[in-house]
């Protein structure tokens, strides 16, 4: 099946600093979504993005299809964006999930 | 409804003791999901619906987990004879119409699994 590969798999930032999220995929897909999974366990959707980019406030995500791989964007990062940032593909007709990067945002 | 609704949202059961998750989908989805999380990380696929027809079991523990979509009723997930190894997050999603291939999937908060 579909691999799924996210990098790095742990970051620790200052408030304030930006960072980039990667996400691998070994096959062409038609959906990719980011997650947040926040210290309660919530799996809260951030993007939608099989391929393009698209901007919500200090996040942002580029997905491209052709060469396999999304990047999510945190700018002026803050302490609530600490949790795991999934990755996640459909091919076929589920979704597959990566490994998850743990971000701890210090203030 | 306008978000997933899973219940219980914490549950703790003895080993060998059945389990049963409920999962409300958004209203007019077409497509549910049942993930399983263990230690916060690995979400392990485990069974799709297409309403209330089985769309992909291959995830399932068959032995011991069974599900369910009824017509006007909420799905549900059960695991009979849980095992220490069960204890985990139960995650329920719902997608309009195409099993997730070009429209978003939505979760629900989860229902926490613990076998003690």
């Amino acid at each position: 099946g579909i691999q799924v590969e996210q990098s790095p798999p742990d970051l620790i930032l200052q408030e304030g600093a930006n960072s980039t999220l990667r996400c691998n995929f070994s096959d062409s897909v038609n959906n990719l979504q980011w997650f947040h999974q926040n210290p309660w366990g919530q799996l809260i959707n951030l993007f939608y993005i099989p391929s393009g980019t698209k901007q919500n406030g200090r996040l942002s995500a580029t997905t491209v299809a052709t060469e396999r791989y999304s990047l999510l964007y945190i700018s002026s990062s803050q302490t609530t964006d600490s949790g795991v940032y999934f990755c996640a593909v459909v091919n076929g007709n589920k979704l597959v999930f990566g490994a998850g990067t743990i971000l701890r945002v210090k203030s | 409804g306008e978000e997933v609704a899973q219940t219980p949202k914490h549950l703790v059961r003895g080993e060998g003791q059945k389990a049963k998750l409920y999962c409300a989908p958004i209203k007019g989805h077409s497509y549910v999901f049942w993930y399983q999380q263990v230690l916060k990380n690995e979400f392990k696929f485990l069974i799709s619906f297409q309403n209330e027809n089985v769309f992909d079991e291959t995830g399932m523990p068959k032995e011991r987990f069974s599900a369910k979509c009824l017509p006007n009723s909420p799905c549900s997930l059960e695991i009979q004879a849980t095992k220490l190894e069960d204890s985990a997050v139960y995650f329920c999603a719902s997608s309009p119409q195409t099993g997730g291939t070009g429209n978003t999937i939505y979760f629900g908060e989860g229902s926490w699994l613990t076998v003690v």
